[in-house]
């Protein structure tokens, strides 16, 4: 069964700092990786997404790296604004057509 | 083009009772996906329809069920509520391409559940 865990659980940090966001899955045999980003009681908004046979995706001050052999991905934001403020969420698609999601990483990102 | 949308947004029910919530997702969309989020559990999947067949299960118990429509739109059905069904339940909706690793998860706002 796959299990993804994101490290750290909550985060604090001052505007301007770049930050890495950890995710970690035990089963290689992987379809993709995907962040998101959840606001206080809304939905889920897709950030990025890499394929198995891709190292890296980014867009903007967001970059996502996937390491498929370690079970590893990152997800940096460059030049952090309090409206980064939110809970990051890493999702694995391995079998079938579900994704296997972490308990995610809270930010916070002070003025 | 307008985004994947749930109705209704929020329910409140008692314990017993049963529950309906729609989905309906993106134009072109022929897959949805639901889950439940709960403080403890995290995201957990339910249920995934493509073309109207259920093509993969969760965990979870026959009380929750699903369908879905021929012009995509779905359903999920809750019989029987209880306490530990109150919950956010987000569908997500995508082109349900073969590739499935192209293949990417677009979210709506959620249903937000409370049993009591």
């Amino acid at each position: 069964k796959q299990e993804v865990t994101q490290i750290p659980a909550a985060l604090s940090v001052p505007e301007g700092e770049n930050l890495v966001l950890n995710c970690s899955f035990t089963d290689s045999a992987i379809y993709n990786l995907q962040w998101f980003r959840q606001d206080p009681g809304k939905g889920l908004t897709s950030l990025l997404l890499i394929q198995s046979s891709q190292r890296e995706q980014t867009s903007g001050r967001l970059n996502a790296s996937l390491d498929k052999s370690s079970g590893r991905s990152t997800l940096y934001i460059a030049a952090s604004q309090p409206g980064d403020s939110a809970t990051y969420l890493c999702a694995v698609k391995s079998s079938g057509y579900a994704l296997n999601f972490g308990k995610g990483t809270s930010l916070l990102v002070t003025p | 083009k307008a985004g994947v949308t749930q109705t209704p947004r929020y329910l409140i029910k008692t314990r017993g009772q049963q529950v309906t919530l729609s989905c309906s997702p993106i134009s072109g969309h022929r897959s949805v996906s639901w889950y439940q989020q709960t403080p403890g559990q995290g995201l957990q999947f339910l249920f995934e329809y493509f073309s109207e067949t259920q093509r993969n299960k969760g965990n979870f118990p026959g009380r929750f069920s699903g369908r879905q429509f021929s012009n995509s739109r779905s359903e999920m059905n809750v019989s029987t509520l209880e306490l530990g069904d109150s919950a956010l339940y987000l569908c997500a909706s995508s082109l349900g391409l073969a590739a499935r690793g192209a293949d990417t998860q677009y979210f709506g706002p959620g249903t937000r559940l409370t049993v009591l």
